[in-house]
C-alpha cells in the first residue's frame, strides 16, 4: 500500500531563513505527491504537485518541491522564509487502486520565528 | 474557484445524540470525502463517495454512515455520538486525480 512519511513534527526556522519540510513516499509505481498547508481552524489548502515531469515543482505562496526517485522523497521547500509562514503542513499520495483517493501523512507543524 | 462549503464550523452535541455533518461543493465534482483530523494522527479517511447513492468506506468508519443522494451534497451522520469522535471533521471534493479541495472544517465536541 502506499504512504507517505513526515518524519519531523516540528520545525523551527527564522525569519528570512531557507524552509525545508520532509516527506518519504512509498508507492509502487510512479508517485503523484501533493503538498497541503492548514491555517489556524481553517481547512487544507492546495500548495502543489507533481504528477511527471520536472523534479522541481513549483506552487504557492513562493514554495516549491523537489521529487527525488532514487530518495523517495518529496521536500518541501521555501528559499526565505515568512512570519505568515507558520502553519501545518501535510504531504500526500494518490492511492495507486483507486486514483482518486490521496493517503496524508501526519503533518509537520511549523514556525517561523521572527 | 472551487468552494466546498460545510454548514458548520462549531458544533457541541451530547452524548448518544445523532448528528449530521453536511458538505456541499459547487464544481460538479464526481468524487467526495469525509476525513476526521485528529493531532498527530493526521487526516484519516472515513468515507468517500464517487457518484451519487455511491459510497465507500474509508480507513475508520465505525460509528459513522454517509449520504449522498445529490452530487454536490455528501452528509455525515454519527448515528449516535460518543466523546471520541470529537474531532475536526474536514469535507474534500475532487475532480479524477488533480488533487482535493476542502472546506473549512467542522469542530465538533461531543460532552
Amino acid at each position: 500500500a502506499q504512504s507517505v512519511a513526515q518524519p519531523e513534527d516540528q520545525v523551527n526556522v527564522a525569519e528570512g531563513n531557507p524552509l525545508t519540510v520532509k516527506c518519504t513516499y512509498s508507492v509502487s509505481g510512479n508517485p503523484y505527491l501533493f503538498w497541503y498547508v492548514q491555517y489556524p481552524n481553517r481547512g487544507l489548502q492546495f500548495l502543489l504537485k507533481y504528477i511527471t515531469g520536472d523534479n522541481l515543482v513549483k506552487g504557492s505562496y513562493g514554495f516549491e518541491a523537489e521529487f527525488n526517485k532514487s530518495q523517495t522523497s518529496f521536500h518541501l521547500k521555501k528559499p526565505s522564509a515568512l512570519v505568515s509562514d507558520s502553519a501545518l503542513y501535510f504531504c500526500a499520495v494518490r492511492d495507486m487502486r483507486n486514483d482518486y483517493k490521496l493517503s496524508f501523512g501526519a503533518g509537520t507543524t511549523v514556525t517561523v520565528r521572527a | 474557484d472551487v468552494k466546498v462549503t460545510q454548514s458548520s464550523r462549531y458544533l457541541v452535541k451530547r452524548t448518544g445524540e445523532k448528528v449530521f455533518l453536511e458538505c456541499v461543493q459547487d464544481m460538479d465534482h464526481e468524487n467526495m470525502f469525509w476525513y476526521r483530523q485528529d493531532p498527530g494522527l493526521g487526516l484519516r479517511l472515513i468515507y468517500f463517495s464517487y457518484d451519487v447513492k455511491m459510497k465507500e468506506k474509508g480507513d475508520i468508519p465505525e460509528g459513522y454512515s454517509v449520504s449522498r443522494e445529490k452530487k454536490e451534497r455528501f452528509s455525515l451522520i454519527l448515528e449516535s455520538a460518543s466523546t471520541n469522535q470529537t474531532s475536526m471533521y474536514l469535507c474534500a471534493s475532487s475532480f479524477i486525480s488533480y488533487g482535493y479541495t476542502f472546506g473549512s472544517g467542522t469542530r465538533l465536541t461531543v460532552v
